[in-house]
């Protein structure tokens, strides 16, 4: 059974520094990865997609790596913003036939401070 | 485009009584899913429809029913509602299981 683990729970940085956010997976034989933001009282916004056969994928400050071998993925967010506090998740997708079957890890809750 | 819509937003229920979440998407995305959110136990698969008329069960399916008569609309039943079904329920969608679509989430209290 896959088990997607986030490291830390919580993180508290001031602005301006850069965030990185950890997510580990059991199983290797994933479709994709998707990060995924949360507010608070709010549904999950997509952050970023990568195929099981890419290695990074970027978007504005934002650049997710991963390492299927090791059942890797990072989040780095550059140049914090307070409006990038938020809850991160990740999560895996085994096949493509499979659909919407995510196994999602516990979140990592970010506080960025002015 | 509204996305994926879910109503009502809250519900409270008496234990045994049922109801339907409802999910419906405009973005003509064949794969839709149910999952619910908990304390501790983060974001778990209820259920999952890879096309109408196609339906399969997911992590915690258990009290929870599901048909998909049409592309747009993936309802979830709650045959008899217990205080273990207190959670936030999440829709979501996506297109050859590609980027996830959520909704906004409905909050279930039982009573």
């Amino acid at each position: 059974k896959q088990e997607v683990t986030q490291i830390p729970a919580a993180l508290s940085v001031p602005e301006g520094e850069n965030l990185v956010l950890n997510c580990s997976f059991t199983d290797s034989a994933i479709y994709n990865l998707q990060w995924f933001r949360q507010d608070p009282g709010k549904g999950l916004t997509s952050l970023l997609l990568i195929q099981s056969s890419q290695r990074e994928q970027t978007s504005g400050r934002l650049n997710a790596s991963l390492d299927k071998s090791s059942g890797r993925s990072t989040l780095y967010i550059a140049a914090s913003q307070p409006g990038d506090s938020a809850t991160y998740l990740c999560a895996v997708s085994p096949i493509k036939a499979a659909g919407n079957k995510l196994t999602f890890g516990g979140g990592t809750r970010v506080l960025v401070k002015p | 485009n509204a996305g994926v819509t879910q109503t009502p937003k809250f519900q409270v229920l008496k234990t045994g009584q049922s109801m339907t979440l409802q999910c419906a998407q405009d973005m003509n995305h064949e794969y839709m899913s149910w999952y619910r959110q908990d304390p501790g136990m983060g974001l778990r698969l209820i259920h999952y429809s890879v096309g109408a008329g196609i339906t399969d069960q997911g992590e915690v399916p258990n009290g929870y029913n599901v048909s998909r008569s049409t592309t747009e609309d993936f309802p979830l039943r709650l045959l008899s509602a217990a205080p273990s079904q207190t959670s936030v329920y999440f829709c979501a969608s996506s297109y050859g299981g590609e980027t996830q679509y959520f909704g906004p989430g409905t909050r279930l209290l039982v009573l």
